[in-house]
């Protein structure tokens, strides 16, 4: 079965400081993608940045980079020069297969910046 | 831009009562989907619609039942609602299946069951 792990419920860090949030995966499909999403606490989901299982290169936007071990099975979100508007919750989320449509999602991630 | 909105921000519904959630994007995807967020739990996928009147179970069905009449309308519904099902509801849909389709998500609604 496929399953998202965030182990990390809280973090918090000071602004420009860098940030790196965790999340491991587990799936036995070749395909699968990789998400991450913001929600602050005003409740939307935002979309922050995708990995595919077979890009050869680790996915970059803006600040958020996302760093893919595919041995360890593991897709960290790295973000750098952390701004207060960075504070929400982080969901790290998995879609499988080459159908797949859903995501399964992580318990999330509550980011705390301070200045 | 992608819309999706949810008929309700906030229901307050008493025990027994049928909800109705409803849900409507305007790009015309092909993939609809209704999660539950809890604190602790993240999101859960409740079910999908891949096409009109198609539908899938997710992880949490039981209790809930969908409907999916009309391309850009995916209703969610709670025939006898009930206190563990106080939640927040997420609609989301998305373009394409696979890949990098990401999903759009409506801004949720929030329900107490008394």
């Amino acid at each position: 079965a496929q399953k998202i792990t965030q182990t990390q419920p809280g973090m918090f860090v000071q602004e420009k400081e860098a940030v790196t949030l965790d999340c491991t995966y587990d799936t036995s499909d070749p395909s699968y993608g990789l998400f991450w999403y913001k929600q602050p606490s005003s409740g939307e989901m935002i979309f922050l940045i995708y990995q595919g299982s077979y890009d050869q290169q680790n996915a970059t936007e803006g600040r958020y980079s996302l760093n893919f071990q595919k041995a360890r099975k593991s897709a960290n979100l790295v973000i750098s020069a952390s701004q207060l508007g960075d504070s929400a919750m982080y969901f790290c989320a998995m879609r499988w297969g080459q159908a797949g449509t859903a995501l399964i999602f992580g318990k999330g991630t509550t980011l705390s910046v301070s200045s | 831009d992608v819309k999706v909105t949810q008929s309700s921000r906030y229901l307050v519904k008493r025990t027994g009562e049928k909800v109705f959630l409803e849900c409507v994007q305007d790009m015309d995807h092909e993939n609809m989907f209704w999660y539950r967020q809890d604190p602790g739990l993240g999101l859960r996928l409740i079910y999908f619609s891949y096409d009109v009147k198609m539908k899938e179970k997710g992880d949490i069905p039981e209790g809930y039942s969908v409907s999916r009449e009309k391309k850009e309308r995916f209703s969610l519904i709670l025939e006898s609602a009930s206190t563990n099902q106080t939640s927040m509801y997420l609609c989301a849909s998305s373009l394409i299946a696979g890949g990098d389709g990401e999903l759009f998500f409506g801004e949720g609604s929030r329900l107490t069951v008394l």
